[in-house]
């Protein structure tokens, strides 16, 4: 079956512009979560959706970065006043209803490069 | 963002050796995780352990989830050149009514095996 998918595979933009990466995850996980990874870093948590609702945002670094999840299904994490050091690949999962031995399944992830 | 300590950070092994990698941290977790990541992919889970002290199989693969629930350890036997990669290990809190947190990641270790 079909897997997390993340667009752009490949972002790059400039310093101080607006960009949104785009998450679709597994059909029926109500359960959505981003992740940040730099380069040699593991991954970093973000923000984790039960639904439509952000259950936890304490991750976000600060108010540039905004995630929404209208419907309860697609994501789009957004970033404004980009900044170089915001360059990492984005990564999404999603499980099945967030409980306590549910596996987070991860997308390719984006790219992001800030020039 | 708090890491966990992960170990060795990179190994070179001869085709059928055994690999060993460990995971501590200062704090205790619920849920002990391991990954691997592919270049150009997201992760993918290849052991979860969900009680201190448990020893779980997955294949050639081996992991402990240590009984202070502050480290975890993966063996890998009998390696094979698919067996490169990055392997992370993940631990996990279990917020109050077993719904699952976010996932805390070590840094990696980037395993490369020589043919």
């Amino acid at each position: 079956g079909a897997g997390v998918s993340q667009t752009p595979s490949n972002k790059v933009t400039e310093k101080g512009k607006y960009v949104e990466l785009r998450c679709d995850p597994i059909s029926g996980h109500t359960a959505l979560y981003w992740y940040r990874q730099s380069l040699g870093q593991g991954p970093e948590f973000l923000i984790y959706f039960q639904g439509t609702g952000a259950a936890d945002d304490s991750g976000l670094p600060n108010d540039r970065f905004f995630a929404v999840r209208p419907e309860g299904s697609v994501s789009t994490l957004k970033i404004q006043r980009t900044e170089r050091g915001d360059s990492a690949v984005y990564l999404c999962a999603s499980s099945l209803e967030g409980g306590g031995t549910d596996t987070q399944y991860f997308g390719p992830g984006t790219r992001l490069t800030v020039l | 963002g708090q890491q966990l300590n992960q170990s060795p950070q990179s190994m070179f092994i001869q085709e059928g050796e055994d690999v060993s990698m460990n995971c501590t941290s200062s704090s205790i977790f619920n849920t002990w995780l391991w990954y691997k990541q592919d270049p150009g992919e997201g992760p993918v889970l290849l052991i979860a352990l969900y009680k201190a002290g448990e020893l779980t199989s997955n294949g050639r693969l081996t992991a402990q989830f240590g009984i202070t629930r502050k480290d975890s350890f993966l063996n890998i036997s009998a390696s094979i050149p698919s067996d490169v990669g990055i392997y992370f290990c993940a631990g996990q809190h279990r917020h109050y009514g077993g719904s699952q947190g976010n996932l805390i990641f070590g840094k990696g270790t980037k395993l490369s095996v020589k043919p």
